[in-house]
């Protein structure tokens, strides 16, 4: 099983919180990714990374922000929560220099925003 | 940019029977195809991929089939367990690209 690790699992916060969404891997991998997966299951990329001091945006448009300070780390921010931003949001990560292609993938968090 | 659908969006199937789970692509230039499985409350886990050199390839009860002239793959589970229920998706990029493109999933139920 993949060493990516996120917190919180579950979140339940009222509109206009700021909120972080952390993800961590122990894996030493360069590349990162934000999924934010609607009720229907499908998987839309809204930011990546390919390393420190790396942000793109990704196919779907998000009002999130990310910072990559270190490798390891790679947190997602809302500074103003809405209904609309129900979610969950799965982290992920891919080594660069072995199985380029292959993506490993966090728990998840569960975000409800009342 | 590359499209990928995927069918069925549900599927039952009797424990021991077989599941098969079909994905078209539309860029022909994407040559890796990984499948995932994702189980109620975790994040999808990779169960097998395979790369536009080669046809077919198998791990066990799961297998995927790659036709590139159609640009079509396919999962394939044999002598289903409950324990394969869950959702499934597949994916597929272009090497260097380090860009998934997911399909909508499949939720499979296996029926004891």
């Amino acid at each position: 099983e993949a060493d990516i690790y996120q917190t919180p699992r579950y979140l339940v916060i009222g509109t206009g919180k700021k909120i972080t969404l952390e993800c961590s891997q122990t894996m030493g991998h360069d590349k990162m990714y934000w999924y934010q997966q609607d009720p229907g299951m499908e998987l839309h990329l809204i930011h990546y990374s390919y390393g420190v001091n790396s942000t793109e945006k990704g196919d779907l448009s998000s009002e999130s922000t990310v910072s990559r300070i270190r490798t390891e780390h790679f947190p997602l921010t809302l500074e103003s929560a809405r209904p609309s931003h129900t979610s969950q949001y799965l982290c992920a990560s891919t080594d660069l220099g072995g199985r380029q292609e292959t993506q490993y993938f966090g728990p998840g968090t569960r975000l409800l925003v009342l | 940019g590359e499209n990928v659908e995927q069918h069925p969006s549900t599927l039952s199937v009797q424990e021991g029977d077989s599941a098969v789970i079909k994905c078209t692509y539309s860029d022909s230039a994407s040559n890796y195809f990984p499948w995932y499985k994702q189980e109620l409350g975790k994040g999808p886990q990779l169960i097998i991929d395979i790369r536009s050199n080669v046809g077919e390839k198998k791990d066990q009860r799961i297998a995927v089939t790659l036709n590139k002239t159609a640009k079509h793959f396919s999962l394939h589970i044999t002598e289903t367990q409950p324990e394969d229920s869950a959702v499934y998706f597949c994916a597929a990029s272009n090497f260097g690209n380090e860009k998934l493109t997911f399909g909508t999933g499949t939720r499979l139920t296996i029926i004891p």
